[in-house]
């Protein structure tokens, strides 16, 4: 069974651009959720969806945003990137039960620094 | 909101001794996780917790969940050099509707010869 895949593996904008990430779950996962990785900031949640609707959001502002396809494959997207959006931004699937998460299964992430 | 804080942020150890790390939450959880990320690595789930005062081992692992499903904690018998990585856990509030997986700080564990 294939792990979840996240495109581009590395990335590098400048400031003011805007980027696309892209997340392929685990066949059969319907729940993807993103978080963003630093040094200082720890695993950070940004959304998760579900069924291709937003079930829940974390504390980013509005640049932040994604989706989710009927294939359940989703992306995220950043808009008029700050140097500090320079981050491990990881992926994670789940077979969600009963409302409560269940298991995360991570991609590898997709690494992005803005110059 | 939700608050996950782990202690220690890093320990280092040598090859054999034990390591233990705590993990706390600010409000009651339905079931906690445990992640572990190797250097350059994402995390891997290593186990999940729901029941109070639940205790559970793995091999060398030990986790155990606190009577108040608010503190969770996991032990390391005899460390070895693969053990090395940063370890979270994770609580889930699970509110009946969609829930949000909250990750704590995390313990970098360094292991020694």
């Amino acid at each position: 069974k294939a792990g979840v895949t996240q495109t581009p593996r590395y990335l590098i904008k400048t400031r003011g651009q805007q980027v696309t990430l892209s997340c392929s779950p685990i066949s059969g996962h319907r729940s993807v959720s993103w978080y963003q990785q630093t040094p200082g900031q720890g695993l950070q949640f940004l959304f998760e969806y579900f069924s291709e609707t937003q079930r829940n959001k974390g504390n980013f502002p509005g640049r932040f945003s994604g989706r989710q396809f009927s294939n359940s494959r989703s992306e995220m997207n950043v808009s008029t990137l700050e140097l500090g959006d320079s981050a491990l931004y990881l992926c994670a699937s789940s077979l969600p039960s009963s409302g409560s998460t269940g298991e995360l299964f991570f991609g590898e992430g997709s690494r992005l620094t803005v110059l | 909101g939700q608050q996950v804080m782990q202690i220690p942020q890093y320990q280092h150890v040598q090859e054999g001794e034990d390591f233990t790390t705590y993990c706390n939450s600010s409000t009651t959880l339905s079931n906690i996780q445990w992640y572990k990320q190797r250097p350059g690595g994402h995390p891997v789930f290593l186990i999940q917790l729901v029941k109070s005062g639940e205790v559970k081992k793995q091999k060398r692992l030990t986790f155990q969940f606190g009577e108040a499903k608010k503190n969770s904690s996991l032990h390391i018998t005899a460390t070895q050099t693969t053990d090395v990585g940063t370890y979270f856990c994770a609580g889930d509030p699970n509110t009946g509707t969609a829930s949000k997986l909250t990750f704590g700080t995390g313990t970098r564990l360094q292991v020694t010869l």
